[in-house]
């Protein structure tokens, strides 16, 4: 157990509608990860954070994306007016700074199991 | 741009011959290279990352500058190696993670 959780595991729904999901890494992960997983590909980066802030957010988002972790700890990934394109799955991940790695990069990526999104 | 490139979808041994799954990488900075490990069933996991200079489960994996490389070996592969292989660059000065397409490994009895 990586102690990252994602929430809801699956979902399906109708083109044009909204879905958010839900990321809990553990209180040691002052970055959080957002990934897009499709059959096939390897994870494709959307966007991460360090405690609260965004720091960066891939040009592939589209306006229809957006993502925020309020409080540094939990995270919430919002997809607007879903597409059939957008059903793939979402992974969070989470890591820590470490004295080994130093500000050069981040340590270990702890994933969570993922969200699948379907859009019909 | 930065780019991780797997170029093996799929690669198929027996069990106990040496395994290589490649990876090549295209970055002007200063890479971090890792290995994560997707088992069925189970989540996406780090291997191994070429800053610890670690051999886990017996893989091993070499960060060459020159060729823009880091490949993953094994001499004896297990059939317990199975699995989704993705290679993945960390770039300097950011933290963003830049993943391979990976090469599912498949290990035959």
């Amino acid at each position: 157990d990586t102690g990252v959780s994602q929430d809801p595991r699956h979902k399906i729904t109708k083109r044009g509608q909204n879905v958010t999901f839900r990321c809990d890494p553990i209180s040691e992960h002052n970055r959080l990860y957002w990934y897009r997983q499709t059959l096939g590909q390897g994870p494709e980066f959307l966007t991460y954070f360090q405690n609260e802030a965004q720091l960066e957010k891939s040009r592939l988002l589209s306006d229809r994306f957006s993502a925020e972790r309020p409080k540094g700890s939990f995270s919430t990934l919002e997809i607007q007016r879903t597409e059939q394109g957008d059903s793939a799955m979402y992974l969070c991940a989470g890591s820590a700074s470490s004295a080994e790695t130093g500000a050069r990069i981040a340590g270990e990526l702890f994933f969570g199991e993922g969200s699948r999104l379907t859009v019909l | 741009a930065q780019r991780v490139t797997q170029p093996e979808k799929l690669l198929s041994v027996f069990k106990g011959a040496p395994v290589e799954l490649k990876c090549n990488y295209s970055y002007s900075g200063s890479p971090e290279l890792f290995w994560y490990v997707q088992y069925s069933r189970q989540r996406l996991q780090l291997l191994l990352r070429h800053i610890s200079r670690e051999s886990i489960k017996g893989f091993t994996a070499d960060l060459n500058k020159g060729e823009t490389s880091f490949h993953l070996k094994k001499p004896f592969a297990q059939e317990e190696d199975s699995a989704m292989y993705y290679c993945a660059l960390g770039t300097s000065g950011t933290y963003k993670y830049i993943f391979g397409t990976g090469t599912r490994l498949k290990v035959l009895a």
